[in-house]
């Protein structure tokens, strides 16, 4: 089955650096990827939508200059959490389909938790 | 405004007897309907799914049930299993793709 791998799966960082989270399929290409966020005993809330080769789609309230958002290759997607704050703080998530259009499930990666000190 | 909605935040069923978790929808437009199991510190698992066009579908333990004109979906597990307990979300999507839209879960405890 699709596979998709997310790597930190924890980090630590201290309050004003950046941190980097990748996201890869493993065994098929992705021309959309998308990331979430999960904030302690809620939903997965989207934060936005990636597409190979072009600028990422956020949510509304996403700030798109904190969370940088890069999807350079079909198998990989980047999310950069810049100048992180304690309330960065979070779950995040991404996931991959294996079709752009259509009906087919997302596939997730299992997810980096992010602490802020 | 919640799109979807999992009105009951947990459920606990005996090991054996039938898991029922219930999903509530508002946009006429969703079409995809998906459910998810997460463990803590894990990405979501993918279950089962369903389109609008069925009203029913089927694999194994799972079964996911679609009712369009009351807008609710639900996911029947049996006969369950103590490894069944995590958190279960229904997801839906509409035309624009494959982007979901999550509901908040329902925490399932099967107890042996």
């Amino acid at each position: 089955g699709a596979v998709v791998s997310q790597h930190p799966s924890r980090v630590i960082c201290k309050s004003g650096t950046s941190v980097k989270i990748e996201c890869r399929s493993l065994d098929f290409q992705a021309t959309t990827m998308f990331w979430y966020r999960q904030f302690p005993k809620k939903s997965l809330m989207l934060m936005a939508t990636s597409n190979e080769g072009s600028k990422a789609t956020y949510e509304q309230g996403v700030e798109k200059d904190k969370f940088l958002i890069n999807h350079a290759s079909l198998t990989l997607s980047t999310l950069t959490v810049t100048s992180a704050h304690p309330e960065d703080s979070s779950f995040y998530i991404c996931s991959a389909s294996v079709k752009v259009q259509g009906r087919s499930p997302l596939h997730f990666g299992n997810g980096t938790r992010l602490t802020v000190t | 405004d919640q799109q979807v909605k999992q009105n009951s935040p947990s459920l606990s069923v005996q090991e054996g007897r039938i898991s029922i978790l219930n999903c509530d929808y508002t946009n006429s437009m969703f079409d995809y309907f998906l459910w998810y199991k997460k463990y803590p510190a894990e990405g979501p698992t993918f279950l089962i799914s369903i389109s609008s066009i069925k009203d029913k579908n089927e694999d194994g333990r799972f079964t996911v049930f679609l009712n369009k004109s009351a807008k609710h979906l639900s996911l029947h597990i049996v006969p369950s299993q103590p490894g069944d307990s995590a958190v279960y979300f229904c997801a839906a999507s509409g035309n624009a793709g494959n982007m979901l839209t999550f509901g908040g879960g329902t925490r399932l405890m099967v107890k042996p």
